[in-house]
């Protein structure tokens, strides 16, 4: 069964520290690889996709990076702002299948 | 104007009630998609299209109806509410490639 498993559940850390969220998947075979930031309330919005060639990606303050081989993502947020308080969903698809497999998302909060 | 949009916003009904959810998009995007969030729960596909005349099934359909009424809208009907479809819903729209998706504001419902 294609799953997503993110990790840590949680994440509080100080406006302008740096964080590294993780999320390792069985998803096969393997097409692409997406980071989506939702804030509360509102839709999902994506931040970078990444197909099996890709090992790096950024879009501003936020890299994501890909290991194919490990089955493993991360997404790494440079000089948190407050704004980036949200939650970060990992979400795989597979080649051919018509379905995406979401992950259940690192909530991130930034304080002051 | 939002790219993809979502009526109503909020909702509150009543066990055994008819309810339908729209949703409208801009994008001009073939294919359209309906989840479901619960809290603690990655995103559930109910429903997908990809075009006006094909319609799909996605992991948790059973107790939910959708209707392409045109390329642009995208419907999702509740026959009979009950209280396990208390939930966030959100409409997604993607273009051919199927690589990227598009998210509604969601709709927040309640059946009490």
């Amino acid at each position: 069964k294609n799953q997503v498993e993110q990790s840590p559940q949680s994440l509080i850390i100080l406006e302008g520290k740096n964080c590294t969220l993780q999320c390792n998947y069985t998803v096969s075979p393997f097409s692409n690889l997406r980071w989506y930031k939702q804030d509360t309330g509102r839709g999902p919005v994506s931040l970078t996709i990444m197909t099996f060639s890709e090992n790096t990606k950024s879009n501003g303050r936020y890299t994501a990076t890909l290991d194919a081989d490990t089955k493993q993502s991360s997404l790494h947020i440079t000089a948190s702002q407050l704004s980036d308080s949200a939650s970060y969903i990992c979400v795989v698809s597979a080649r051919g299948a018509d379905g995406l497999t979401f992950g259940k998302g690192t909530h991130l909060i930034i304080q002051p | 104007d939002a790219d993809v949009t979502q009526t109503p916003r909020n909702r509150i009904t009543k066990t055994g009630k008819r309810i339908m959810l729209e949703c409208s998009q801009t994008k001009g995007h073939d294919r359209m998609y309906w989840y479901r969030q619960d809290p603690g729960l990655g995103l559930r596909l109910i429903y997908y299209s990809f075009d006006v005349k094909d319609i799909n099934k996605g992991e948790i359909s059973d107790g939910y109806s959708v209707s392409r009424q045109a390329q642009a809208k995208f419907s999702l009907s509740l026959e009979s509410a009950i209280p396990n479809q208390t939930a966030l819903y959100f409409c997604a729209t993607s273009d051919f490639a199927g690589r990227e998706q598009y998210f509604g504001p969601g709709t927040r419902l309640t059946v009490t």
